[in-house]
């Protein structure tokens, strides 16, 4: 299964965009990357996937480069509210788990 | 209002004892899963189930037992022994396996289990 690797942590002010990088260089061509984060002391939240395009939604962005071996979450206008673990999971090649590593903390500055 | 709901949130248990941590889904939601969270840690699967009365071993499962009777339930049981017991534990669930599909992952409020 392909392993992700992310930073520990970062810092982001207020009202800027964070961008949190993921690297996963034995991704499968099948596999997905997805976002998740997590507030202290609740469930993950779901935030983003994609397989090769480009993604965007209500929460954030994602770019997946052409070669599919890292990726960025890119939260365009971090609040405080933003501050939590972030982790980058690739699918599992087999069955439907989730691998979640130790993910990047971040921590929106005022 | 659907989603997955943990209770209780915090749980005590006497060691030796086995405790039962309930997780129900009303998303209807074929896949249901339990992982184990410690401080400072990311999550580790304990045990996932892709339908009802089926179920498999995650990365750690020993010391631990769950049930898929019914669709929207997927109880976990911590037995006495599981030797270290302490920790947050969470539930989610998933559409399910669609062909080569993944689909994302709901997640419950976790249960924080202390056993002394």
């Amino acid at each position: 299964d392909a392993k992700t690797t992310q930073p520990t942590s970062m810092d982001c002010a207020e009202g800027r965009a964070a961008n949190l990088p993921c690297n996963h260089s034995t991704i499968s061509g099948n596999e997905y990357v997805y976002w998740y984060r997590q507030i202290h002391s609740q469930g993950p939240q779901y935030i983003i996937h994609g397989l090769k395009n480009n993604e965007t939604n209500e929460m954030a962005s994602l770019i997946i480069t052409e070669d599919r071996k890292s990726s960025t979450l890119i939260l365009p206008h971090a609040t405080l509210r933003d501050t939590a673990v972030y982790y980058c999971i690739v699918r599992a090649r087999t069955g439907n788990q989730f691998y979640f590593g130790t993910g990047t903390s971040l921590t929106v500055i005022p | 209002d659907g989603g997955i709901t943990q209770s209780p949130k915090y749980l005590f248990r006497k060691e030796g004892q086995n405790v039962t941590l309930s997780c129900e889904q009303n998303l209807n939601h074929d896949a249901m899963y339990w992982y184990r969270q410690d401080p400072g840690q990311g999550l580790r699967l304990i045990y996932y189930s892709q339908i009802v009365n089926d179920f498999q071993k995650g990365d750690i499962a020993e010391g631990y037992s769950v049930s898929r009777e019914k669709k929207e339930s997927f109880p976990l049981t911590v037995t006495s022994a599981q030797k270290n017991p302490t920790a947050f534990y969470l539930c989610a669930s998933s559409i399910g396996l669609r062909g080569a599909r993944t689909y994302e992952q709901y997640f419950g409020p976790g249960t924080r289990l202390t056993v002394t």
